[in-house]
């Protein structure tokens, strides 16, 4: 089945400085979701993006979907203590959400 | 996520033993989800099941069964022929099963085998 690969899996930053993780499929995508799960809580769904191209902004959160819709990214500018989790993003696979494995990121105050 | 509850929060079993982790959701969602959680890794699918008195295996269904008698129950039962059972389990559910339905989890179940 299709599958979402993300990258990097991990990425440690000082508090400030912005992150971005990125998320690419094979195959063309409907829709991408992206959840983010703090340390030892569960996922929580941030957004969907649809369209290609499509640029969606969340506060500091900056989430992009690709023109040929195989490929997203979110960018955190300014990292702060609080963003500090695993973001995942998730892809359509065979009518279900298939999630990628996910970047950690962690914040040095 | 509020909706969803997952019980216990903490378990631990023996080996050779059957739990059943329990996942009720209020939110009136058609769709439910198992998921496993490893350190560190991403959610790896277990069952889904769309409609009451229907399931179908995900990824990694061995050693795994489900029931879905009521909408809003989701058990998951972890027998003893699971090898590796220690994880975070994670039940969902969602408006519908398919692409560009927002899942929501619940708070999780951390399973350990002692």
């Amino acid at each position: 089945g299709q599958q979402v690969m993300q990258i990097p899996q991990y990425q440690h930053v000082q508090e400030g400085e912005d992150f971005t993780t990125y998320c690419n499929s094979s195959t063309t995508l409907s829709n991408i979701q992206w959840y983010k799960q703090r340390p030892g809580g569960h996922p929580v769904f941030l957004i969907q993006l649809v369209k290609s191209g499509e640029v969606k902004k969340q506060k500091r959160l900056t989430f992009q979907f690709g023109e040929a819709k195989k490929n997203s990214s979110l960018h955190i500018t300014a990292t702060q203590t609080t963003d500090v989790g695993t973001y995942f993003c998730a892809g359509p696979d065979n009518n279900d959400m298939r999630f990628g494995a996910g970047t950690r990121l962690t914040v040095k105050p | 996520d509020g909706g969803i509850t997952q019980s216990p929060k903490y378990l631990f079993r023996k080996e050779g033993q059957n739990v059943t982790l329990s996942c009720e959701q209020n939110l009136n969602h058609d769709a439910m989800y198992w998921y496993r959680q490893d350190p560190g890794q991403g959610l790896r699918l277990i069952y889904y099941s769309q409609i009451v008195n229907d399931f179908q295996k995900g990824d990694i269904a061995e050693g795994y069964s489900v029931s879905r008698e009521k909408k809003e129950s989701f058990p998951l039962t972890v027998t003893s022929a699971q090898k590796n059972p220690t994880a975070f389990y994670l039940c969902a559910a969602s408006p519908g099963r398919g692409a560009g339905n927002t899942i929501y989890f619940g708070e999780g179940s951390w399973l350990t085998v002692v």
